[in-house]
Parts: structure tokens; sequence; C-alpha cells
């Protein structure tokens, strides 16, 4: 399977902790982003890479939020002293720039902070 | 801020009936996306427009791009319980970061 994936696919975590999430993107594409979605929502924006380099940062990334893509390839997203509103699903898409528009995802990772 | 609104929110059908989606904005997106999502899993990519007026088919989903690229449609003909799931409209605006702009969904139903 050479799609993008994301580890893990379930986390349930209390309230305070710090949690951390991986993406595999595909392996040509330089391109990755991470989207969260809530209940009843699509998808929203939280910050992209192009290579290693973080590009651009949502406003809904609070400081608590930090992400990565050390050497280009996966990325993590670690969230800081969790909060009930954290929960969703957090997922990440990649792609190659100038081949096309087409943004692939991962099955994502459900977290819920209780 | 660029928003896409889709309608209807939820539909629910028989098997073999038709429907249309659709996905509005005042703004002007340089291509549209069609996702399918399935609960707990992420968006699967199944159509990109991105010419105003541009019609594309795949198999009994019928999708379409406005001419002023502000809007699209998605019509199923012979709606399959397999169709069932949430349709999501994306856009993306041509900037340099190329994020995209999800609309909320149509969650679709077809019972057999």
């Amino acid at each position: 399977d050479t799609g993008v994936s994301q580890d893990p696919r379930h986390k349930i975590t209390k309230r305070g902790q710090n949690v951390t999430f991986r993406c595999d993107p595909i392996s040509e594409h330089n391109r990755l982003y991470w989207y969260r979605q809530t209940l009843g929502q699509g998808p929203e924006f939280l910050t992209y890479f192009q290579n290693e380099a973080q590009l651009e940062k949502s406003r809904l990334l609070s400081d608590r939020f930090s992400a990565e893509r050390p050497k280009g390839s996966f990325s993590t997203l670690e969230i800081q002293r969790t909060e009930q509103g954290d929960s969703a699903m957090y997922l990440c898409a990649s792609i190659t720039t100038g081949t096309g528009v087409e943004q692939y995802f991962g099955p994502g990772t459900r977290l819920t902070v209780t | 801020t660029q928003l896409l609104e889709q309608s209807p929110q939820f539909l629910s059908i028989q098997e073999g009936e038709n429907l249309t989606v659709y996905c509005n904005s005042s703004s002007v997106f340089s291509s549209l996306q069609w996702y399918r999502q399935e609960p707990g899993e992420g968006p699967v990519l199944l159509v990109t427009v991105v010419t105003g007026g541009e019609v594309k088919k795949l198999k009994r989903l019928t999708f379409q791009f406005g001419d002023a690229r502000k809007d699209s449609s998605l019509h199923i003909t012979a709606a399959q319980p397999g169709d069932t799931g949430l349709y999501l409209c994306a856009g993306d605006n041509g900037g340099s970061q190329g994020n995209l702009i999800f609309g909320k969904g149509t969650k679709l139903s077809v019972k057999p």
C-alpha cells in the first residue's frame, strides 16, 4: 500500500495529557497538510509543510500544538495539555506540487479527550 | 473569508432514485474537488474540476463546475446502498499554500 498512512488510528487520553500523531505521506509527495475535522463539519486546515519547512499555520493551531517534518518525510503533530475541545479527527494529506491540485488523505487519527 | 455551502445537509433516499448535491460559494475557486468519506475514515478523492462549465462523469456520478467557478453540483443516477457516505466539496483558491477549503458535507443514506 503506497497511500498516506496515519498512526495511531484511535487515541483516548485524559485531559491534560500530551499526545503525538504520526503521518507518513505518499513517498514522492513533497507537500504535507494537517487538517482537523469535528463532528458534523468538513476538515479545517491546520498547517502545512513544503519538504521539511513549515510554511503556514492556521489560527486554529494554538500554542499547545506543534508539528514537525524532519527530513521532509513523515510528520508528527503533538498536542500538549489536551483539552476536551481537542477531540476530533486529525487528518493528514499529501501532494506533489506542480503535478496537480489533488490532495490524498490518510485514514485519520480519531482523538477523544476525556 | 471563503466559504463553501453544501446542500442539502442530509439526504435519505431509496435505492434506484436520482439525487443532486450542491456546493455554492460567493468566491471564485481555481479548482474544486469532490470527496466521499466513510465513518471513521479519511476523505477519498472522487474528482477534480478545473474549467468553468466543465462536466465530468464517473460511472453513475456526474460532476459539474459552474461557469463562474463559484459553484458545483454532483448528480447520482440510480443510487445504490454503496453510495452511502458523506460527500464533501473542497475548493482550492489558487494561492501558494494550496490548502483546501471544505464545505460541511452532505450525508447521504441510500436504503435498499
